[in-house]
């Protein structure tokens, strides 16, 4: 299986600064149709997970522009522009290219 | 509107079962395949079980193999996770996603395994 590796797995932040999580497979993602499956996952306190981000940077409906996500091959990252206090929670990469679908550990953020 | 609709679950004895169910609606079902994820009070996301759009392929967390069935009705655009030998730490809210394709993910539904 294909594993996924977060960093960092704690992340406090500033109101207002930006943050960054790292993500790191064991292996590739790009599929042989050409498309890589990496998704980004938010689960806030409470709430049902939901997805920011898939194929690496294309941003779900509803997704504030500040998240962005970038990387190729086997490192990518999630970003946030300006954190607001709405962003805390709990943020997984997810990989899809090969079964099974395998997660990250999680990356907790809260803020300072 | 894209949706997954969980029901089932509730509070079983050890070496008990459940089955759980996922109604989707709002895209075309049979074109992609779902996961089940848990996640145990206090714990991150576990991975459980893949299913594929025609349901003929699946894969199981080695925690659950051989106790956990996942299956899908293509008619009734459903998902289902027959979960026998129940053991305490089964105990979690359960959802079910479309996490490669729609990113929809079900509203969760909660397991407890205890006597």
């Amino acid at each position: 299986d294909v594993v996924m590796t977060q960093s960092p797995l704690s992340l406090p932040v500033t109101l207002g600064q930006p943050a960054s999580i790292s993500c790191r497979s064991s292996q590739g993602l790009e599929h042989s149709d050409g498309n890589t499956y990496l998704a980004w996952v938010q689960q806030r306190p409470g709430l049902s997970p939901r997805r920011l981000i898939y194929r690496v940077s294309n941003r779900d409906s509803g997704v504030p522009d500040r998240f962005s996500g970038s990387g190729s091959g086997a490192d990518f990252t999630l970003k946030i522009s300006r954190v607001e206090a709405e962003d805390v929670g709990v943020y997984y990469c997810i990989q899809g290219s090969y079964w099974p679908i395998t997660f990250g550990q999680g990356t907790r953020l809260e803020i300072k | 509107e894209v949706k997954l609709l969980q029901s089932g679950g509730g509070l079983v004895q050890p070496g008990g079962s459940l089955r759980l169910s996922c109604a989707a609606s709002g895209f075309a079902f049979t074109s992609h395949a779902f996961i089940w994820v848990r996640q145990p009070p206090g714990e991150g996301l576990q991975w459980v079980s893949l299913i594929n759009g025609d349901g003929d392929g699946t894969y199981y967390a080695d925690s659950v193999k051989g106790r956990f069935t996942a299956s899908r009705d293509n008619f009734r655009n459903t998902l289902y996770l027959q979960m026998n030998s129940l053991r305490v730490d089964d105990t979690a809210i359960y959802y079910c996603a479309n996490v490669v394709g729609t990113g929809v993910w079900g509203q969760g539904t909660t397991v407890t395994v205890s006597s």
